[in-house]
């Protein structure tokens, strides 16, 4: 069964810290993308990385980065945790647009990072 | 800049009835469109992936359709379950060289009613 797999489902945090949400694939995919849920905006995405040490800036990535050292891992870091960065985190993969063998991008997405910042 | 919506935010139904979702985009410019279920503290599942140059997609009780022209898509659900509660969202991909993003919509609560 493939998979997408975030490494802590709840964290807790203090103001400050610096924060590693972990995501790692099975499915060999080239695209994964980090977004954050919140009640009534919706999805939003903060990064994404098309290929290893690849990656663009998504509709809010202040406050955030990212590293892609390895094709199935894909990390997001808080530099300095604030509260306003208390969220659903979701990671998520899927293959590159316009495979020759005209595979779909499905979205496969992890099963979330709860973080609270106090 | 592309706005996905969704109307209505929540809907509830008797268990058994046939219901259809919305979903409306501003930019009709899109590579696909797709429909994922999200149950209360999860991630999302993808259901169904609708190409540009398609009308519709099916599995099983689900149906999904797309009228890029118009912006709009549906999910149809035949004969609702219990089961099928949870969060609806649909999310358009504009195509951009080399890479990819998607746009959500914010989503209809379902509730099915035992």
């Amino acid at each position: 069964d493939v998979k997408v797999t975030q490494s802590s489902r709840y964290l807790v945090k203090r103001t400050g810290e610096k924060v590693f949400l972990e995501c790692v694939q099975d499915m060999d995919h080239e695209n994964m993308f980090w977004y954050r849920q919140d009640p009534g905006l919706g999805l939003r995405l903060i990064y994404f990385s098309y290929d290893v040490k690849m990656k663009e800036k998504g509709d809010i990535p202040e406050g955030y980065s990212v590293s892609r050292e390895k094709k199935e891992r894909f990390s997001l870091i808080l530099e300095s945790a604030s509260t306003n960065q208390t969220s659903m985190y979701l990671c998520a993969s899927s293959t590159r647009t316009g495979r020759s063998d005209g595979g779909a991008n499905v979205l496969t997405f992890g099963a979330g990072s709860r973080l609270t910042v106090l | 800049k592309q706005e996905v919506t969704q109307i209505p935010a929540a809907l509830s139904v008797p268990e058994g009835e046939n219901l259809v979702l919305n979903c409306s985009f501003t930019d009709s410019a899109i590579y696909n469109l797709q429909w994922f279920r999200q149950d209360p503290g999860k991630g999302l599942t993808s259901l169904l992936l609708i190409q540009s140059s398609q009308r519709e997609q099916t599995s099983g009780r689900l149906n999904a359709s797309l009228d890029k022209s118009s912006g709009r898509s549906t999910l149809y659900i035949a004969a609702s379950q219990p089961g099928d509660s949870a969060t609806y969202l649909c999310a358009v991909t504009k195509r951009s060289f080399g890479n990819e993003k998607l746009t959500f919509g914010t989503g209809t609560r379902l509730t099915i009613i035992p």
